[in-house]
């Protein structure tokens, strides 16, 4: 166990809608990164906040969009949601430093139908 | 575009062999490297990580690095049917925090 959570850990949305996910931090992590992980590929890079800004984006369009809280838990927003959006979404927390290290929580699986 | 290439395998070792597995990477900048196990429906779990050159060990896991020819690998010794697990191996691509994954590779422990 990582102390990373996430909710929820499986949602089910229709084209078009918007949903947000939500990660709380690992106790003493100050980061936050989001990651998406299609069925059989490994995890990309959505962005990442530190210190509430973000701080390094994916190659992703401004539909996905976060935030991150003072107490360094943070939401994932994705609006119009498309097809391609199915997905796990990770939420990997860390702390700011030359040898950081991501660790990632359990996962949002989401269907868009 | 930085990338990060893995056999998708499967690799299929019998039980209490060596597992190898291998990574190359593309971004010469490149200072942070990472193991990290999944199971079939679960997220990614850190096995090892790794900065410099050579081998660093943890239990039955050794990470080996080489930045010249871009190349990282894991070796796990004395292999169990619980190490069936697909394996990604993270970088850290220089001038970010951002991590790049490759696809990773299917271990399969034959009992």
């Amino acid at each position: 166990e990582t102390g990373v959570t996430q909710s929820p850990t499986h949602l089910i949305k229709t084209r078009g809608q918007q949903v947000t996910l939500r990660c709380s931090s690992q106790s003493g992590h100050n980061t936050v990164s989001w990651y998406q992980q299609a069925l059989g590929q490994g995890p990309q890079f959505i962005f990442q906040y530190y210190r509430e800004e973000e701080n390094g984006r994916g190659n992703f369009p401004p539909r996905f969009s976060g935030l991150q809280f003072p107490n360094y838990s943070s939401e994932l927003n994705v609006n119009a949601l498309e097809l391609d959006d199915s997905a796990l979404y990770l939420c990997a927390s860390s702390s700011r430093g030359t040898q950081e290290t991501q660790y990632f929580g359990p996962g949002t699986r989401l269907l868009v139908l | 575009q930085k990338e990060v290439e893995q056999n998708s395998g499967p690799l299929s070792v019998p039980e209490g062999a060596i597992a190898s597995l291998n990574c190359t990477y593309s971004d010469r900048g490149s200072q942070s490297f990472f193991w990290y196990r999944q199971y079939s429906g679960k997220s990614p779990e850190l096995i090892m990580s790794i900065y410099s050159n050579g081998d660093k060990e943890d239990g039955r896991f050794t990470a080996q690095l080489n930045k010249a020819s871009q190349y990282v690998s894991l070796l796990i010794r004395d292999s169990q049917p619980s190490d069936s697990a697909t394996y990604l191996c993270a970088v850290g691509a220089s001038g970010t925090y951002k991590y790049i994954f490759g696809t990773g590779t299917r271990l399969k422990v034959l009992a």
